[in-house]
């Protein structure tokens, strides 16, 4: 069955700190990854998304993820916090095929401290 | 380009009373639709799935029902709301014609349901 897991409820940074969000799936196939940050009371906005190729891929916001398939792992990171990145985040995988839905993980809760 | 509207933003209802959300997609034909549920502290449930008109999946037995009477029409309903219903509806699609292959999903703005 699939599943992400994403290890930390809730971080806290100081502006300016680098940043790194842990996500671990388990997945039978070759996985289509994606991150989604989420602000109060608002959908869900894609960060990124990595599907083959390169396994660093980078996303809006300066944001960026490394795939690791023998980590079964897909970290997003950046280098430099600032105070509008705090938000929910969202790891999700998925197949390739729209029919069927993607799989998140329960979030990380990101606060960023002056 | 495609959009998804969502409605009502926040919604204040009586325990009993009846429930209609509605979701619609723009922009794109015959998308996979979906129902999610947020609960603070427990990240997405998926309530519901629809790959196509009139076809529903169930993720979990509860107290709501969905249909799906046009192709990019999507509806969360119930008959008699519970205080447990409470939270935080996201409707998203992904996939479909002219999205050229999408296989992310995009999401509404939601509607923070609140049951008293």
């Amino acid at each position: 069955a699939q599943s992400v897991t994403q290890p930390d409820i809730h971080i806290t940074v100081s502006e300016g700190a680098s940043l790194e969000l842990r996500c671990n799936y388990s997945y039978g196939a070759t996985p289509y990854l994606f991150w989604y940050v989420q602000s109060p009371g608002q959908g869900l906005q894609l960060l990124l998304k990595y599907f083959s190729g390169d396994t660093l891929v980078q996303g809006i916001k300066g944001f960026e993820a490394e795939f690791k398939r023998s980590q079964s792992s897909f970290n997003l990171r950046k280098p430099s916090v600032h105070w509008s990145d705090a938000a929910e985040y969202f790891c999700a995988v998925g197949r390739h095929s729209g029919n069927t839905p993607l799989v998140f993980g329960k979030g990380t809760r990101l606060s960023v401290i002056a | 380009s495609q959009t998804i509207h969502q409605w009502p933003a926040t919604l204040v209802q009586p325990v009993g009373s009846p429930l209609s959300l509605e979701c619609t997609v723009e922009g794109t034909s015959n998308p996979n639709l979906y129902w999610y549920r947020q609960a603070a502290g427990r990240g997405l449930q998926l309530l519901f799935y629809s790959v196509g008109i009139g076809q529903i999946s169930s993720e979990v037995p509860q107290n709501l029902s969905a249909s799906r009477p046009q192709d990019r029409q999507f509806i969360l309903s119930s008959k008699k709301l519970l205080l447990s219903d409470s939270g935080f509806y996201l409707c998203a699609w992904r996939g479909g014609t002219g999205g050229q292959g999408v296989t992310e999903a995009f999401f509404g703005q939601g509607t923070r349901l609140t049951v008293v």
